[in-house]
């Protein structure tokens, strides 16, 4: 059983759309984040979010938007998609400082 | 956001050698973890240390968190094939994500 599944595992799309990413975590956790990992490898906060608050790393522009249903799920939406938003966007979960549970990831790539 | 500096970037090495992955910040930290990930994969947690100083060994995997709390080593002895992936450290405060350094991506051939 799964602990933190996201959907798509893959996502090729063109420039101009809209595309979403699901999460959800099954561990019962109270925190889910957002990274992004470039070409290099490089892992970057994007977003982390529990049913307090929503922390946004300045640096992400307004385009993306994570969207929380529910405790156990949250999604990602990106506006106006860019050549540059091509990469691998991670899921994960966590309890207050703990250890952070990673999905498999979906590799996005803008055409 | 608080910088995590990882060296070396790559390191290709043959099985049966020794190891080290350095992670350095001039930030203090509350906790710090060593992740690894695999091609295709997330991240997966190796070891957390918490205490300034704290030594952690899991099997030929020995981490140690500096004095100061900025800084952590992980060695390898004799290193194995299976051990090729990338090394990931991160470190943690209270109220903030994990930040992750850009990772030591390791080779070992047989």
């Amino acid at each position: 059983d799964t602990a933190v599944s996201q959907t798509p595992k893959y996502l090729v799309t063109q420039m101009g759309n809209d595309k979403s990413i699901k999460c959800e975590q099954n561990l019962g956790h109270d925190t889910m984040y957002w990274y992004k990992q470039d070409s290099k490898k490089f892992l970057k906060i994007m977003f982390s979010y529990n049913n307090k608050e929503l922390i946004i790393n300045e640096t992400v522009p307004n385009r993306f938007s994570p969207k929380s249903p529910d405790k156990a799920h949250l999604n990602l939406h990106i506006n106006s998609l860019e050549l540059g938003d091509s990469a691998v966007y991670f899921c994960a979960s966590s309890q207050v400082q703990g250890e952070a549970f990673f999905g498999q990831g979906t590799r996005l790539t803008v055409v | 956001t608080q910088l995590l500096e990882q060296s070396p970037q790559f390191l290709s090495i043959q099985e049966g050698e020794n190891l080290t992955v350095y992670c350095n910040s001039s930030s203090v930290f509350s906790s710090l973890q060593w992740y690894r990930q695999e091609p295709g994969e997330g991240p997966v947690l190796l070891v957390t240390v918490v205490t300034g100083g704290e030594v952690k060994k899991l099997k030929r995997l020995t981490f140690q968190f500096g004095d100061a709390r900025k800084d952590s080593s992980l060695h390898i002895t004799a290193a194995q094939p299976g051990d090729t992936g990338l090394y990931l450290c991160a470190g943690g405060r209270a109220g903030y994500a994990l930040n992750f350094g850009k990772g030591t991506s390791l080779l070992v051939t047989p």
